[in-house]
């Protein structure tokens, strides 16, 4: 089935440690975009890429980076500088015009 | 910048009401319309989309309906059912922003049996 596979599902961090969230897709969507969503709110875009080695920022970056190496896969790390990175990611990967396909989240939590 | 403290909107409706999800977007450029429902823990899932040529779409359970006069898009759902209480966010394409959509803030459907 095709689809975007975000990993992991949960992930702890500590205080001044970097860490990187997978997202991959097997739909040959050419555009990918990572999304911050807190408690009760809507989604904040982060980063976004439109084609392999090649990325914009969005309106939330700083403390965030990510890299698009090959089509399938658009990794984010929340960096040290992030100073409130507790939130739930969101990938996703979009075919051109249509809508979005969203990946099922990363639950960070600082530790 | 960051945003505090904010409450989503909440609609209640009891089972087998008809239910109706308000959003008002921002651009008039906007092309292209998306409804997502998102449960709790998950990512949203695509429900309905409206291109700005139409003013109506109808899907399963679900139609949108789309006035460019006052940019107000929304979501009705026939006959609710339980499994419909989730978040409901509509995004909007804005010509020439590079493939971006942008999000509304959310409703939150709650449905009470």
């Amino acid at each position: 089935d095709g689809g975007i596979t975000q990993s992991p599902k949960y992930l702890f961090r500590k205080e001044g440690q970097n860490v990187t969230l997978s997202c991959e897709q097997n739909l040959n969507h050419d555009a990918m975009y990572w999304y911050r969503q807190d408690p009760g709110q809507g989604l904040r875009l982060i980063y976004y890429s439109q084609i392999v080695n090649d990325f914009q920022k969005g309106d939330i970056a700083e403390g965030y980076s990510v890299s698009r190496e090959k089509k399938e896969s658009f990794p984010l790390t929340v960096t040290s500088a992030q100073k409130n990175p507790t939130a739930f990611y969101l990938c996703a990967s979009r075919p051109g015009f249509y809508g979005y396909t969203f990946g099922s989240g990363t639950r960070l939590t600082v530790v | 910048g960051e945003s505090v403290g904010l409450h989503l909107p909440t609609l209640s409706v009891q089972e087998g009401d008809n239910s109706i999800i308000n959003c008002a977007y921002s651009n008039s450029a906007s092309d292209y319309f998306i409804w997502y429902k998102q449960e709790s823990g998950k990512g949203p899932q695509f429900i309905i989309d409206i291109r700005s040529n139409m003013d109506k779409r109808q899907g399963q359970r679900v139609t949108v309906l789309l006035n460019k006069t006052v940019k107000h898009l929304s979501l009705q759902i026939a006959a609710t059912q339980p499994g419909d209480s989730a978040v409901y966010f509509c995004a909007e394409n804005e010509k020439g922003q590079g493939g971006k959509l942008i999000f509304g803030q959310g409703t939150e459907l709650s449905v009470k049996p």
